[in-house]
């Protein structure tokens, strides 16, 4: 079946560090791949998304590029703000839509 | 505001109890989607309606159950609680079960059993 694995947490960091989180995934076929974001006491957010090999999602300075060959979305954030302290899910889709498949979470801490 | 509208947001309840999370999807959306979030498990799927139909079940419980409504909103009754049922239940919705634009999250309800 389908999984998706990322790096342990929690991380933190200062303000203004680079950040990386890694997410490999197992799938069969050619799913689609997201990441979302849990800030304290909410529901999840999508953050961005690709869709197909070699595409790269970005959205609020984060970025992250579908690899195949590697199967990886490693998230990626030049310089980071606090605000930009929560929990993040990398997470594939089966591609008829049915259900989305999580990796475990990985809570960041930036701090001023 | 994300348009998904999940009730009540809170949820103590005792052992051997039964409840109902409700969930309103965004406006538009015929897709609805329920998981369960907990410490030991993660976020794990439970089960997809779509325009009234169930279309995909995940690791739900037999002592779970749901249904989406004519007017599309969606219930998910969990029955004879256990302490391990407590947890974080999420609803998401999309416009059509498509596994190239996600899905929009509710705010959760947490469920407390004592």
């Amino acid at each position: 079946g389908n999984s998706v694995t990322q790096m342990e947490g929690p991380v933190t960091l200062s303000e203004e560090a680079f950040l990386t989180i890694n997410c490999t995934y197992t799938a069969t076929g050619y799913p689609s791949l997201f990441w979302y974001v849990q800030y304290p006491g909410e529901g999840l957010q999508l953050l961005l998304k690709a869709t197909k090999a070699d595409d790269k999602g970005s959205n609020k300075g984060f970025e992250a590029t579908y690899r195949k060959e590697t199967t990886s979305f490693h998230l990626e954030k030049g310089s980071v703000q606090v605000s930009d302290s929560a929990v993040y899910f990398c997470a594939l889709s089966d591609r008829d839509g049915s259900r989305l498949t999580f990796g475990e979470g990985t809570q960041l801490t930036v701090n001023p | 505001d994300s348009g998904v509208t999940q009730t009540p947001k809170h949820l103590i309840t005792a052992t051997g109890q039964r409840v109902t999370l409700r969930c309103s999807p965004r406006s538009g959306d015929l897709s609805v989607y329920w998981y369960q979030q907990s410490l030991d498990q993660g976020l794990q799927f439970l089960i997809q309606y779509y325009n009234g139909e169930e279309r995909a079940k995940g690791n739900i419980l037999e002592r779970f159950s749901a249904q989406q409504f004519p007017d599309l909103h969606s219930e998910l009754n969990l029955s004879s609680l256990e302490l391990g049922d407590s947890a974080l239940y999420f609803c998401a919705s999309s416009v059509v079960p498509d596994g190239e634009q996600g899905c929009t999250f509710g705010s959760g309800t947490r469920l407390t059993v004592v």
